[in-house]
């Protein structure tokens, strides 16, 4: 149980291009979703949190005009990248959980890698 | 702050026992978590602990935790070249945020 599916794995595109990555809850549904960005051989940066139906929360740096999230749904929130550059390319990981209190773990997605050329 | 801190890498033989330590900064999380990754991959939850127990063990892997000294480690019994991946500890802080440590590289050689 408890499976994220993330869309697509991988994606390569040119600088200027808008990107959207999805995440679904495939057996639950995901109260919370959250979006972490990784640098290679780092550890998982917190994005955003999202809650269905409201505005996500974006964490101290990260422009939220840039990364539009919106999470419409019991199961399925989408990351857009807009109008992509290269100091974009990243692997970006999204989790899910149940609910709200601390002991329903954050289930992850396979992280999708983005590379602007 | 919300440092927490693991040793970058650590090497063993296949069959040998592993432990993966962690150092977190803050006193107020409720749950520890261990989680894996693969190269390319997402991240595994292997397990976690509430803040008021010592020790939990699931299978291979048992989880100590020392809150007075803040401290975290994972052991995993056995160790199989399939455990090679990156091993991260997180820990709860404010709302349902996981804050990651910086990871530990495991590599098993047969």
């Amino acid at each position: 149980g408890a499976v994220v599916s993330q869309h697509p794995s991988w994606v390569i595109c040119k600088s200027g291009t808008s990107v959207k990555i999805e995440c679904r809850s495939l057996d639950f549904q995901a109260t919370t979703m959250f979006w972490y960005r990784q640098f290679p051989k780092q550890s998982l940066m917190l994005m955003a949190t999202s809650n269905e139906g409201s505005k996500a929360t974006y964490e101290q740096g990260v422009e939220k005009d840039k990364f539009l999230i919106n999470h419409a749904s019991l199961t399925l929130s989408t990351l857009t990248v807009t109008s992509a550059h290269p100091e974009d390319s990243s692997f970006y990981i999204c989790s899910a959980s149940s609910g709200t209190a601390s002991n329903q773990p954050q289930h992850f997605g396979d992280g999708t890698r983005l590379s602007i050329l | 702050g919300e440092d927490v801190e693991q040793s970058l890498f650590l090497s063993v033989r296949e069959g040998d026992s592993s432990v993966i330590n962690c150092t977190y900064t803050d006193s107020s999380s409720t749950y520890l978590y261990w989680y894996k990754q693969e190269p390319g991959a997402g991240l595994q939850l292997l397990t976690y602990i509430f803040s008021n127990m010592d020790m939990k063990q699931d299978q291979r892997l048992t989880v100590l935790l020392n809150k007075k000294d803040k401290h975290l480690s994972l052991r995993i019994a056995d160790t199989q070249t399939g455990d090679s991946a990156i091993y991260f500890c997180a820990e709860i802080t404010g709302f349902q945020k996981l804050v990651f440590g910086t990871g530990t590289r495991l590599l098993v050689s047969p």
